[in-house]
């Protein structure tokens, strides 16, 4: 059981370039979220999904794009990046209903803008 | 608005000694409160929970203590082993939003 897997592990991009980081999971759950954590600090939620064609803003959206066109699949989209989104990228997922709260992490992503 | 603390950013202890790990949150509103523990170049995973109507929760070797009228909740760890060198984060949630918000961690080193 894979869990939630994240790709790429590093990437650099130049100023205004853009990327997409892919999250997938296979544990059917229908809850997915992107975290953010800068260096020495805790996560901030940029988005979350509550299921397949539902998504929903965190406390830092702007910048990003997500889409859920499957219950597996939660990519994040930089369209220009900028110095400031260097950060480090958790996808996680979790159970609908009472469990949701659990939320399973994959290893993150770290992502230099330069 | 909605936010959750730490008093301090680290904590050092000594191998057999028990740690202790507190945690500040401001919304009233939120019911449920997760420990997460996170290794170096890891992602969070997930230690204890506990609910509003409980104060106190005990796991494998981790309690958690919740008390609702300073809005305070810690993390007791017994018998602290270097395995449990992390960065420890609180977070919590409402019934009435589905958003996971996190503190902005403790990081616990162990003294062999």
């Amino acid at each position: 059981n894979a869990g939630v897997t994240q790709t790429p592990k590093f990437r650099i991009l130049k100023i205004g370039q853009s990327m997409t980081l892919q999250c997938t999971q296979d544990m059917n759950h229908n809850y997915m979220y992107w975290y953010r954590q800068d260096p020495g600090m805790g996560l901030k939620l940029i988005y979350y999904s509550v299921g397949a064609g539902i998504t929903d803003k965190g406390e830092v959206p702007n910048g990003y794009n997500v889409s859920r066109s499957t219950t597996e699949d939660f990519p994040l989209r930089l369209e220009l990046a900028a110095p400031s989104q260097t950060s480090v990228y958790f996808c996680a997922s979790s159970l609908s209903g009472t469990g949701r709260e659990k939320l399973f992490f994959g290893s993150g992503t770290q992502l230099s803008v330069l | 608005g909605e936010s959750v603390g730490l008093h301090l950013p680290t904590l050092s202890v000594q191998e057999g000694d028990n740690s202790i790990i507190n945690c500040a949150y401001s919304n009233s509103a939120s019911d449920y409160f997760i420990w997460y523990k996170q290794e170096s170049g890891k992602g969070p995973q997930f230690i204890i929970d506990i609910r509003s109507n409980m104060d106190k929760r005990q796991g494998q070797r981790v309690t958690v203590l919740l008390n609702k009228t300073v809005k305070h909740l810690s993390l007791q760890i017994a018998a602290t082993q270097p395995g449990d060198s992390a960065v420890y984060f609180c977070a919590e949630k409402g019934t009435s939003y589905d958003k996971v918000i996190f503190g902005p961690g403790t990081s616990l080193s162990v003294i062999p």
